[in-house]
């Protein structure tokens, strides 16, 4: 099956500086690659997704980019505010024609530190 | 529109006890997914129902967890003889699934079941 690795689990910056956070996958076969983010108590929330015949997409600070020769992909958060403070999961679903259910890494803990 | 709800939001229970957990997902979703979030640990798929039917149930921790939907609407997942071990949050999300064209991958969360065996 996928397996999603992704590091750092921990990210501090500056307010107003980038943040990058990456994952690895396994199964070559995976064409989908959401990205979540999860407040401390709420429900994690899609902010960004690329699918597999794409290599980059962004939408105002936030980027992703995807190269699946080297089976990684990567989500670029420009000019951090406190409000980007969270937990953002990377996740990918294997291939196979279905709507399948995700397989998700384990969670990068961003803090924009004022 | 509404989004994805679920019930209870927090559920205490003792262990060896049943516990039932609800899931009502966006409207016009077919797809419905059932994960589970232990404390400060990612999420772990537990099975996927495109419509009534669930093609992949590879999830499933034991034969304890059971899930159903029926109409294709709502969902319940049913955990027997609770365990200290399935202290979790359960979370559901759905999808437009399985539509013309292909399937259609964006799932949407639920605020979860807080679900706590003592």
């Amino acid at each position: 099956g996928e397996n999603v690795e992704q590091h750092p689990s921990t990210l501090s910056v500056q307010e107003g500086d980038s943040a990058v956070i990456k994952c690895t996958y396994s199964d070559s076969a995976s064409n989908y690659f959401p990205w979540y983010k999860q407040e401390l108590g709420k429900r994690p929330q899609l902010i960004i997704d690329i699918r597999s015949n794409v290599g980059e997409k962004k939408d105002q600070r936030i980027a992703v980019t995807l190269n699946k020769t080297a089976k990684h992909f990567s989500l670029h958060i420009t000019e951090t505010q406190p409000e980007d403070s969270a937990v953002y999961f990377c996740a990918a679903v294997p291939g196979g024609g279905g709507a399948d259910g995700l397989t998700f890494g384990k969670g990068t803990h961003l803090i924009i530190q004022p | 529109g509404a989004g994805v709800s679920q019930s209870p939001s927090n559920k205490v229970t003792e262990k060896g006890k049943d516990v039932e957990l609800r899931c009502d997902p966006i409207s016009g979703h077919t797809a419905l997914y059932w994960y589970r979030q232990s404390l400060g640990q990612g999420l772990e798929f537990l099975i996927y129902f495109q419509g009534n039917s669930a093609p992949d149930k590879s999830g499933l921790p034991s034969d304890r967890f059971s899930a159903e939907r029926t109409g294709g609407s709502v969902s319940t997942l049913t955990i027997q003889r609770t365990q200290q071990e399935d202290s979790a949050v359960y979370l559901c999300a759905s999808s437009l699934g399985l539509v013309s064209g292909g399937p259609t991958y964006e799932q949407y969360f639920g605020p979860g079941t807080r679900l706590t065996v003592t």
